[in-house]
């Protein structure tokens, strides 16, 4: 079955500085990998997706880059704002299994003022 | 539009009972997925319905159950409650079934099992 791994487990960066955060995934067929972001005492929250057929998407501050031959993806946080401190969890699906995300352990940044 | 509700939101039981979580999904949603988080596992996935249908089933016993009603509505069950049942249960919902749906999160229930 599919598996994703995610990297750091943990990340401090300073107000303004990038973050940046990976996952890999072994399952080829995986075609839609989301990222969210949890705050303590709520549920996940999509902040960006992306699809098998694109290899990079932007949204603001946050962009995500989709490499299909290395089976993995990056999300991109750039000038970081203390309110970003929360956990980011990777996720992957693939036709047949949508409702079935597959996740990552969870990265939790800390943005210092 | 109202996002993701969930009841109830905190919940203590004894080993041995059974709990009945809920969840209600987005307006227009009809596919419901449900989720355990717990720190050492993270997020693992339980069950997904759609027109009242299970289509996919994670690698959870059978003491785990779930059902979907004709307004989208779901419900999952466990009895027979161990320790290692504590956790956070989410729902999450979707518009369809189809590959590639966006999945929105709802607060989860936290269940505590003494």
């Amino acid at each position: 079955g599919e598996n994703v791994e995610q990297h750091p487990s943990t990340l401090s960066v300073q107000e303004g500085d990038s973050a940046v955060i990976k996952c890999t995934y072994s399952d080829s067929a995986s075609n839609y990998f989301p990222w969210y972001k949890q705050e303590l005492g709520k549920g996940p929250q999509l902040i960006i997706d992306i699809r098998s057929n694109v290899g990079e998407k932007k949204d603001q501050r946050i962009a995500v880059t989709l490499n299909k031959t290395a089976k993995h993806f990056s999300l991109h946080i750039t000038e970081t704002q203390p309110e970003d401190s929360a956990v980011y969890f990777c996720a992957a699906s693939k036709v047949g299994s949508q409702g079935n995300l597959i996740f990552g352990k969870g990265t939790k940044l800390s943005v210092k003022p | 539009k109202a996002g993701v509700t969930q009841t109830p939101r905190y919940l203590i039981k004894t080993r041995g009972q059974q709990v009945t979580l809920s969840c209600s999904p987005i307006s227009g949603h009809r596919s419901v997925s449900w989720y355990q988080q717990t720190p050492g596992q993270g997020l693992q996935f339980l069950f997904e319905y759609f027109s009242e249908t299970q289509r996919n089933k994670g690698n959870f016993p059978g003491r785990f159950s779930g059902r979907q009603f004709s307004n989208s509505r779901s419900e999952m069950n466990v009895s027979t409650l161990e320790l290692g049942d504590s956790a956070l249960y989410l729902c999450a919902s979707s518009r369809t079934e189809r590959s590639k749906e966006t999945q929105y999160f709802g607060p989860g229930t936290r269940l505590l099992v003494l």
